[in-house]
């Protein structure tokens, strides 16, 4: 069963407590992102990596961190500097290239912190 | 400042009616244009997408059409069903790196 699987689906923590969100995909493409989604503010990318041990800061890259050491894995780390981190948080992955950039959402993972 | 530029925030349309939402962008070199849904609590899936050396593009009930010149395009949903509620965004990107997203339309179809 093909897809992207993110966990958990729901997380709490304290603030001041850094928390890492997980992401994997089996698409086996090259491309994978981060967005927060608040309402009313559509998705705003926060990192993204086109290939593996490489990555680029988005729109909202400040408070967060990610790693990217294998192909099907891509982390995202809260950190306890994110002034505003209660959102939804989404995963992507897109093969670019071969003319298809079809991007893929996993199911998301709802932080709140408090 | 926003790439991508979505209206209407919120749309109500009858059972059988036609939904449409519409987007423009600026960067001229956008090169696809994908529309995606999203149900409360879910990530949003891809719906339907074009490029822009196409003016149209029909999959079952959902129509994109594309206005190169005017840098628009919209969402045509044909016989609207109560199913079809949900929210609905627009993105652009180049060559499939950083996607560009509207902020989305809220759609509730009434029965």
């Amino acid at each position: 069963d093909g897809g992207i699987t993110q966990s958990p689906k729901y997380l709490f923590r304290k603030e001041g407590q850094n928390v890492t969100l997980s992401c994997e995909q089996n698409l086996n493409h090259d491309a994978m992102y981060w967005y927060r989604q608040d309402p009313g503010q559509g998705l705003r990318l926060i990192y993204y990596s086109q290939i593996v041990n490489d990555f680029q800061k988005g729109d909202i890259a400040e408070g967060y961190s990610v790693s990217r050491e294998k192909k099907e894995s891509f982390p995202l780390t809260v950190t306890s500097a994110q002034k505003n981190p209660t959102a939804f948080y989404l995963c992507a992955s897109s093969n670019f290239g071969g003319g298809t950039n079809e991007q893929y959402f996993g199911p998301g993972t709802r932080l709140t912190v408090t | 400042q926003q790439q991508v530029k979505q209206s209407p925030q919120s749309l109500i349309v009858q059972k059988g009616g036609i939904s449409i939402i519409n987007c423009a962008y600026e960067n001229t070199a956008f090169d696809y244009f994908p529309w995606y849904q999203q149900f409360p609590g879910k990530g949003p899936a891809l719906l339907i997408a074009i490029r822009p050396d196409v003016s149209e593009k029909k999959e079952g009930r959902f129509t994109i059409s594309f206005n190169k010149s005017a840098k628009q395009f919209s969402l045509h949903i044909m016989d609207s069903q109560p199913g079809d509620s949900a929210t609905y965004f627009c993105a652009a990107s180049i060559l499939g790196n950083q996607f560009y997203f509207g902020t989305g339309t809220s759609l509730t179809v009434i029965p």
